[in-house]
């Protein structure tokens, strides 16, 4: 069955990029919808955008333009770029083939 | 935004116990509405989806109700596995949004 896994660095700098990738396997990512929520105790469940497997993206306004999907087909693998973050960044990022599969989910935390 | 609002907030029951959440959307959202559920340290996991159809592997102890505004989630007899926080969603319109969960505790 399908399996999504998030990687990427369990700790950010303030004002720095945040950067995971989520890897899709025992299926296709194409003609599918991605997505990237996050949770943290202060603002509980926030959907952040989704991409669709030829690219086109949807964002959450209240990231106010921090935010940067992109999909690789080939690796079947899609990304979650969120600039300039501070404290209130710090969640367990969850990436989801809505709404049926989500990954485990990865903390990041930001902090110097 | 759309937001949707959950009550109670919490919960305590007992096991064998019929219980009901409820969920209200600030517009109407058709049938757009899914519930979660999630336990401690692991992902949501989807249990209805379109306010009533129940996702495949979930028992039948689950069921949800309601279109428009004003939705349920109710489970007929509750299990020790049932305890947990559950969450709806609403995909009607972007940004899709959650609500502030309702944590099922063991009474």
């Amino acid at each position: 069955q399908v399996q999504l896994q998030e990687s990427g660095p369990g700790l950010v700098k303030p004002s720095e990029t945040l950067s995971l990738t989520c890897t899709v396997s025992g299926g296709s990512i194409n003609n599918y919808y991605w997505s990237w929520i996050r949770q943290s105790p202060v603002k509980g469940l926030e959907w952040i955008g989704y991409i669709y497997y030829s690219g086109s993206t949807n964002y959450n306004p209240s990231l106010k333009g921090r935010v940067t999907m992109s999909v690789d087909t080939s690796r079947s693998q899609f990304s979650l770029r969120l600039t300039s973050v501070t404290a209130a960044d710090t969640a367990v990022y969850y990436c989801a083939r809505p709404w049926t599969i989500w990954g485990q989910g990865t903390l990041v935390t930001v902090s110097s | 935004d759309i937001q949707v609002t959950q009550s109670p907030s919490s919960l305590s029951a007992s096991i064998g116990d019929r219980v009901t959440i409820t969920c209200r959307a600030s517009q109407d959202i058709n049938n757009y509405l899914h519930w979660h559920q999630q336990t401690p340290g692991k992902a949501p996991k989807l249990l209805i989806y379109a306010a009533t159809t129940l996702q495949s592997g979930v028992p039948s102890r689950f069921s949800g109700s309601g279109s428009g505004t004003d939705f349920t989630l109710t489970i007929s007899s509750l299990q020790p596995e049932d305890f947990a926080t559950y969450y709806c969603q609403q995909s009607y319109g972007t940004p899709y949004t959650f609500g502030q969960g309702t944590k099922l505790e063991i009474k």
